[in-house]
């Protein structure tokens, strides 16, 4: 099965703070998200990435950056949090981007509050 | 621009009834339906797909029907059970990309 990890399930953090958000995959998948679930906004897209040090924005990049120098880890950064960044945060890994089904796998989601 | 829409944000069913979640999308090229279930405090987890070529796919007590010309496409729980209580995602994608996510309806089924 595959096991998409998060490190940490619940966070407070004050604003203006440095967020680190770490995701770990274990089944060698190529590509890697961030979301973030609000209600009634669904999932929405935050940073993706196909492959190691690379990177693309999603449809809500902006506060955010992301970090991956490992296949397996892809790391969520709110360079200094806002409130409106308060929200739950979903890592998704898969296999492949194109000729594939597209499937996501994801992890259990942070909880973030920022105060 | 929203691609693909769940117009309801909740719905609630008896126990032992029929629960029909509705997702409609606007971008023709997509190829390949999913939908996601998501429990609160977890993560979304993968339930059926459908591909495009096809019109009706079946799960045990789910079914996912696709209607290309109307660009709708729902999601039949028969018969519903209170643990089936969750968010649902509709999801699409075209040549695999990356996924395009509803706004999720509320399900919930009451004893």
């Amino acid at each position: 099965d595959v096991k998409v990890t998060q490190s940490s399930r619940y966070l407070v953090k004050r604003t203006g703070e440095k967020v680190f958000l770490e995701c770990v995959q274990d089944m060698d998948h190529e590509n890697m998200f961030w979301y973030r679930q609000d209600p009634g906004l669904g999932l929405r897209l935050i940073y993706f990435s196909y492959d190691v040090k690379m990177k693309e924005k999603g449809d809500i990049p902006e506060g955010y950056s992301v970090s991956r120098e490992k296949k397996e880890r892809f790391s969520l950064i709110l360079e200094s949090a806002s409130t409106n960044q308060t929200s739950m945060y979903l890592c998704a890994s898969s296999l492949s981007l194109g000729g594939g089904t597209g499937e996501l796998f994801f992890g259990e989601g942070s909880r973030l509050t920022v105060l | 621009d929203q691609q693909v829409k769940q117009n309801s944000p909740s719905l609630s069913v008896q126990e032992g009834r029929i629960s029909i979640l509705n997702c409609d999308y606007t971008n023709s090229m997509f190829d390949y339906f999913l939908w996601y279930k998501k429990y609160p405090a977890e993560g979304p987890t993968f339930l059926i797909s459908i591909s495009s070529i096809k019109d009706k796919n079946e799960d045990g007590r789910f079914t996912v029907f696709l209607n290309k010309s109307a660009k709708h496409l729902s999601l039949h729980i028969v018969p519903s059970q209170p643990g089936d209580s969750a968010v649902y995602f509709c999801a699409a994608s075209f040549s695999g990309s990356r996924l395009t996510f509803g706004e999720g309806t509320q399900l919930t089924v009451n004893p």
